[in-house]
């Protein structure tokens, strides 16, 4: 199965500043159809996850634009450029590209 | 509203058997695959199986093949997953969801059903 390995584990940010998290895949998630089937979750505490980025870099509809996905191999990368009281919780990466599909383990997100 | 609709909790004893539901609202069940995902209490999201109602075609993680069946009643909008023997080990919260694009991941989540198993 596809390791996805997400650092930090934990991450305390303070209001208004940037944070990003990494998610690093065991092989590359290119797929045969030229996509690369990498997305981004945000679970905040008692609810449930949210998708927030597909395809490595495209925003659901709503998502705010302070939240950014980028890659460079099997490296990828959440950024938000100005945290916000709302941004608290679980941050998973997930792959669609082997089977079988698989998440991360998280990063914790605290407030300052 | 488009909504998945996924009864709060479950309490049963190991042995038993068990079917939770993930009901469709606001929108065809046969649209779009359905995919189930578990969360252990404190643990972190896993990729169980899935479903196209359309054709009832079904796919599981090799974790969890044999012990959970996935399956649709496309007259009543829903989905559902059953184990047949719990084990204590299948405490956890249960996420179904909705996909445009299997790979993509799940866009609409319901908001899970927790099953606690235990003696």
């Amino acid at each position: 199965d596809v390791v996805l390995t997400q650092s930090p584990l934990s991450l305390t940010v303070t209001l208004g500043q940037p944070a990003s998290f990494s998610c690093k895949s065991s092989q590359s998630l290119l797929y045969s159809d030229g996509n690369t089937y990498l997305s981004w979750f945000h679970q905040r505490p008692g609810q449930s996850p949210r998708r927030l980025i597909y395809n490595v870099f495209n925003r659901d509809s709503g998502v705010p634009d302070r939240f950014s996905g980028s890659e460079s191999g099997t490296d990828f990368t959440l950024r938000i450029s100005r945290v916000e009281a709302e941004d608290v919780g679980l941050y998973y990466c997930m792959q669609g590209t082997h089977w079988p599909f698989t998440f991360g383990p998280g990063t914790k997100v605290e407030i300052k | 509203e488009v909504q998945l609709v996924q009864a709060g909790a479950e309490v049963k004893k190991p042995g038993e058997s068990l079917t939770i539901s993930c009901k469709a609202s606001g929108y065809n069940v046969s649209d779009y695959h359905i995919t189930w995902v578990r969360q252990m209490p404190g643990k972190g999201l896993e990729w169980m199986g899935r479903v196209d109602p359309s054709d009832s075609w079904t796919d599981y993680s090799p974790s969890f093949e044999g012990r959970v069946t996935i399956s649709t009643d496309k007259s009543i909008n829903t989905v559902y997953l059953h184990w047949s023997s719990l084990k204590a080990s299948d405490t956890a919260t249960y996420f179904c969801g909705r996909t445009h694009d299997l790979r993509e991941g799940i866009h609409l989540w319901g908001r899970g059903t927790l099953l606690t198993v235990s003696s």
